[in-house]
């Protein structure tokens, strides 16, 4: 049974930058194209980006392709998301979430598998 | 990129009762690759049926999916208390992938 651990909540101030992990197990930490996906209180859901260890290249979503740096580090199942130039607006949670991989190179882009979610507030 | 429209915002009903949600897609979602998550209060979101109409492992057969192209639409057949909660759909037919801006269903 996979899991996806998160780190905890963070506080930051207007135009810092905030980096949030996402700890795999269970999981063939390689071939999970580890997602995250953002939730501002009491709003939808966002998809920001993924990397798949094996392959190293990050994709983001254009309207953070700017701001949003994903790493992944295989020595320790580890994914993490960093966010610069933080404002009010980037107030949320962040989950990580990994699509279903068929195992033969396939993803299929729905999220079977979810981290319980980081809260990052930003306020000065 | 494709916009999904879920409607209505609010759905108030009695346990026992049908759901009826829906999702519209501003262009055409490719293969049905569409998806429903429920949320409940301070959790992450839960998979229920993916592919438009597949049910993801440990759902109940109470909730199922339908539709194809623009429209597609979540039924939960009998609410059960546990139902309540928010509902989304996402597109995973064409990146980026999107997800509606979700139905609340709610107790009347």
């Amino acid at each position: 049974q996979g899991q996806l651990v998160q780190s905890g909540a963070a506080v930051k101030k207007p135009g810092s930058s905030v980096k949030v992990s996402c700890k795999a197990s269970g999981v063939t930490f390689s071939t999970s194209a580890i997602s995250w996906v953002r939730q501002a209180p009491g709003q939808g859901l966002e998809w920001m980006g993924y990397i798949i260890p094996l392959f190293g290249t990050p994709k983001y979503a254009q309207r953070f392709q700017n701001r949003v740096t994903i790493t992944a580090d295989e020595s320790t199942s580890t994914v993490y998301m960093e966010l610069s130039s933080l404002t009010s607006e980037d107030t949320a949670f962040y989950y990580c979430a990994t699509p279903y991989y068929d195992g033969s190179g396939y993803y299929y882009w729905y999220f079977d598998l979810w981290g319980r979610g980081t809260l990052v507030t930003v306020s000065s | 990129e494709i916009v999904l429209t879920q409607s209505p915002v609010t759905l108030s009903l009695s346990p026992g009762e049908r759901a009826a949600l829906s999702c519209r897609a501003s262009q055409s979602v490719t293969s049905s690759n569409l998806a429903w998550y429920q949320q409940k209060g301070g959790q992450a979101p839960r998979l229920l049926i993916f592919s438009a109409s597949s049910r993801a492992t440990g759902i109940p057969d109470r909730f199922s999916g339908s539709g194809s192209g623009t429209d597609f639409t979540l039924t939960i057949s009998r609410l059960e208390p546990e139902d309540f909660a928010v509902y989304y759909c996402q597109q995973y037919g064409s990146s980026p992938w999107t997800f509606g801006q979700g139905t609340k269903v709610e107790i009347k």
